[in-house]
Formats: C-alpha cells, structure tokens, sequence
C-alpha cells in the first residue's frame, strides 16, 4: 500500500524558515517524480514544485510564487522528500501535501501539513 | 499558463441523479494531461480519472471522463451518497507551472 506522510508544520513568524518532510512508503522512491501541492484556507489546489529522479539528475523545478524562497530536496535512502521554506510570507499559509507523480498525474496524496504564518 | 474553468461553481443534486461537471482549459490541451481529483472536507486530494477516461485505482465505474481540446467532463452516473465533495480538475504542461488547477466544483446534496 503506497503511504506519503508529511511533518514539520505548525507556526512560524514571517520571514521565518520552515522545513516539512514527506516519508513514503509502499512502492520505489527512487523511480518516482514527487511533488509539493498546497491549499490555502478554503481555497483551491496550487502547485509548489517537483524533484525528478536520480536518472534525471534531481533536477528541481519550482511555480513562479515561490521559486528562490522554497527548496526541494530528497534523501532516496530514506525514502523521503523534503520542502525547505524560507523567506516565508503570511500568503504561504496553507496546507502542503507531497504527492507521487506518475505520467503528468499526482496519483497518490499525502494526509497534508499545516502551515501558519502570522506574527 | 494554461487556465482552467471549470462549471458549474456548486452543484445541487439529490442521490441516484447524473452529475455532469465541466472544465474548460484556455487553450487545447492534450487529453493524457487531464485529471480530476475528488476531495472532501479534511481529506487529501484523490485521483479519479486521468489520460482519455481512464478510472484510478479504487474508483467505481460510475465515474467517467470525456473531452478533448479545451472542453473536458466528468460525468458521474448515478450519484451516491459519499460523491457529494469538491472536485478539481487538472492539467499537466512542460512548461511552468507544470501543473495547473481548475477552481472546483462543488457537488452538494439538494
């Protein structure tokens, strides 16, 4: 059974940094693309980015709202991804899911992360 | 960036009926980059349909998908009670923002 479980969230003032993780289990890390997805309050879906595989290089890539601030990595042997926040705005407060990526579609789904910034 | 629209907002219908919902995209889309995702309250997103009309893992029959171009549905043919949620749909592009997402719709019990 494919399992993504997101942690690190909670509040943080603005400007501050945050970093959540996402353990997967249930099928190759390796082989996968994995993304970040997130939800403000009572709002729709946004695409924050995605990390490629190791035959791609890790190669990262990033929307527009938050490239330069935010930063994808992942740890293959931990079967773990990650999403390094910084410069954070009280507009990134949201819900941030990790998401595998399988053939331009997200087809398994964290539970989700909360993430509050407000001073 | 490709934008998608989808209609109607909220849809109010009674258990047992058809639902059709609608997306739109601002220009032609490639059909195996559509998908739609079913969410409800307190709950992660979940894939429901992707490419031409092909089902997820898990998902009744009940759900379809058709379209082309610009004009995509989602019909669910015979409406149970756990259906009524949000649903999103989505477009993958090479080129950034890889994914986008239509605003959703709401199905509620009438």
């Amino acid at each position: 059974e494919v399992q993504l479980v997101e942690s690190g969230g909670g509040l943080v003032q603005p400007g501050g940094s945050l970093r959540l993780s996402c353990a997967a289990s249930g099928f190759t890390f390796s082989d996968n693309y994995m993304d970040w997805v997130r939800q403000a309050p009572g709002k729709g879906l946004e695409w924050v980015g995605r990390i490629r595989n190791k035959h791609k290089n890790y190669m990262t890539e990033y929307a527009a709202s938050v490239k330069g601030r935010f930063t994808i990595s992942r740890d293959d042997s931990k079967n773990s991804v990650f999403l390094q926040m910084n410069s954070l705005k009280t507009e990134d407060t949201a819900v941030y899911y990790c998401a595998r990526e399988y053939y331009s579609k997200l087809d398994y789904w964290g539970q989700g992360s909360l993430v509050t910034v407000s001073s | 960036e490709i934008v998608l629209t989808q209609s109607p907002d909220t849809l109010s219908l009674s258990p047992g009926e058809r639902a059709t919902l609608s997306c739109r995209a601002s220009q032609s889309v490639s059909s195996s980059s559509l998908a739609w995702y079913q969410q409800k309250p307190g709950q992660a997103p979940r894939l429901l349909i992707y490419g031409e009309s092909s089902r997820a893992t898990g998902i009744p029959d009940r759900f379809s998908g058709s379209g082309s171009g610009t004009d995509f549905t989602l019909t669910i043919a015979r409406l149970e009670p756990e259906d009524f949620a949000l649903y999103y749909c989505q477009q993958y592009d090479s080129s950034l923002p890889l994914y986008t997402f239509g605003q959703g719709t709401k199905l509620e019990i009438k």
